[in-house]
């Protein structure tokens, strides 16, 4: 089993819509969570950080984390062509990027 | 972008050969990571370094080793290239306390 799961989707909404990525995990020791936006042949960029549990918006994103339940999600509002991409968590149990641990990704399409 | 630069973009490479994969950075930060993507298995981590001459062992290492000499490059090299390290290949950096990893563009490597 690996360490976090995270459906690779493809998953395809029409613009406009809100959109749920979802992770979850099996280490309780992860403290600290990310999300990455990966355009085609392009390299990861950090879209969220959160650490514990708990919410944080940006803009139109929202990042949960609900160590309880070993869950992570990403909500996209007023979903947008540009926000196709794949999305991709990663965690970590110390500060720092040095021991993340990446789901799969899910690649998402927003269809004008 | 995050000035990180990898060398070769595409390679294609025969079985049993050697390959040297070059990361370049001038943000001066302290940890590089290289990483291979697949489908299936999102990003891992197969060595990092904290440090010039200073490398640790990733999730993924077996046939691989890489060297720091300088704090801007970090080299990866496939000792005796084989079919299944076909992958892309991210470089990534952080600085000291900070979380968000930069990636480079990514090389795309092929063994037939």
């Amino acid at each position: 089993q690996k360490e976090v799961e995270q459906d690779p989707g493809p998953l395809s909404v029409p613009e406009g819509a809100i959109v749920s990525l979802n992770c979850t995990y099996s280490n309780s020791a992860f403290q600290y969570f990310m999300w990455y936006r990966q355009y085609s042949r392009k390299g990861p960029e950090l879209l969220m950080y959160t650490y514990s549990s708990g919410n944080k918006e940006d803009g139109r994103f929202t990042a949960q984390v609900d160590k309880s339940s070993k869950y992570i999600s990403l909500f996209i509002r007023d979903s947008q062509p540009s926000d196709s991409a794949t999305y991709l968590c990663a965690m970590s149990e110390i500060q720092g990027a040095q021991k993340l641990v990446f789901g799969q990704g899910t690649r998402l399409t927003i269809n004008p | 972008d995050a000035g990180i630069t990898q060398s070769p973009r595409h390679k294609v490479t025969e079985t049993g050969t050697p390959v040297t994969l070059r990361c370049h950075q001038t943000e001066n930060h302290r940890y590089m990571y290289w990483y291979r993507q697949d489908p299936g298995h999102g990003l891992r981590l197969i060595h990092y370094s904290y440090g010039v001459k200073d490398t640790d062992k990733g999730e993924v290492s077996d046939g691989y080793s890489v060297s720091r000499s300088k704090t801007e490059d970090f080299l990866l090299t496939l000792e005796s290239a084989t079919s299944s390290q076909t992958s892309v290949y991210f470089c990534a950096t952080t600085g000291t306390g900070n979380t968000e990893a930069f990636f480079g563009q990514g090389t795309r490597l092929t063994v037939v």
